[in-house]
């Protein structure tokens, strides 16, 4: 059974500091996703990481994939109280038409004045 | 170009009655995808439909069931409702070759 693992679970930081968000995930997989929900609301999708080595940017939020130690981060630099929500990491393991994902438990990010 | 629609947004229902979400995907798409995110928790997959035919059952009860219609459009039906299957119901609508999914905004389902 797939598992796919956030930390850390809870964060909370001042603005402007600069943070990691990590995920692990236990079978192998090339495709990985970031998205953030607000309150009450949907997801929305941040990134999609296709392949090792795979890095993307938007913002001050960078995602990076390794597929060999199972691992993505989603860095967060000079951090600003808009970026307060939960991020999910999720992990499709079938692909194409037949989609599926398994998502992390969230990280809720808390940015302070 | 209209995004994921869901509805209804909130429902409040009665443990044991019957309930029915609706959701119409992104024009193109072919593909719908259910999901269920109890509060604090990530979303976990219920359901993925295909032209119209089930192609993926998540860890799902049988009184969960769902379709999908020639418009591609899509019904999830929860029987016996349990006052665990509070929560925020999620359609995803993704075409076939691409592998983004596109997520509605949800229906807010309350049992009591």
């Amino acid at each position: 059974e797939l598992k796919v693992e956030q930390n850390p679970l809870f964060l909370s930081m001042q603005e402007g500091k600069n943070y990691t968000i990590y995920c692990n995930y236990s079978t192998t997989s090339d495709r990985l996703y970031w998205y953030r929900q607000d309150p009450g609301k949907s997801l929305e999708s941040l990134f999609v990481l296709l392949s090792n080595g795979a890095v993307k940017q938007e913002g001050r939020l960078m995602a990076s994939l390794d597929t060999k130690a199972r691992l993505s981060t989603l860095h967060i630099t000079a951090a600003v109280h808009d970026l307060s929500a939960t991020y999910f990491c999720a992990v499709d393991l079938s692909g194409g038409s037949n989609y599926k994902l398994t998502f992390g438990k969230g990280t809720l990010l808390t940015v302070n004045p | 170009d209209a995004g994921v629609t869901q509805s209804p947004t909130h429902l409040i229902k009665t443990r044991g009655q019957q309930v029915t979400l609706r959701c119409s995907p992104i024009s193109g798409h072919k593909s719908v995808s259910w999901y269920q995110q109890v509060l604090g928790q990530g979303p976990q997959f219920i359901f993925q439909y295909y032209e119209k035919e089930e192609r993926g059952r998540g860890n799902f009860p049988d009184r969960f069931s769902a379709r999908q219609f020639p418009n591609y459009s899509s019904e999830l039906n929860v029987n016996a409702l349990l006052l665990g299957d509070s929560a925020l119901y999620l359609c995803a609508s993704t075409w076939a070759g691409n592998t983004e999914a596109f997520f509605g905004q949800g229906t807010r389902l309350t049992v009591v």
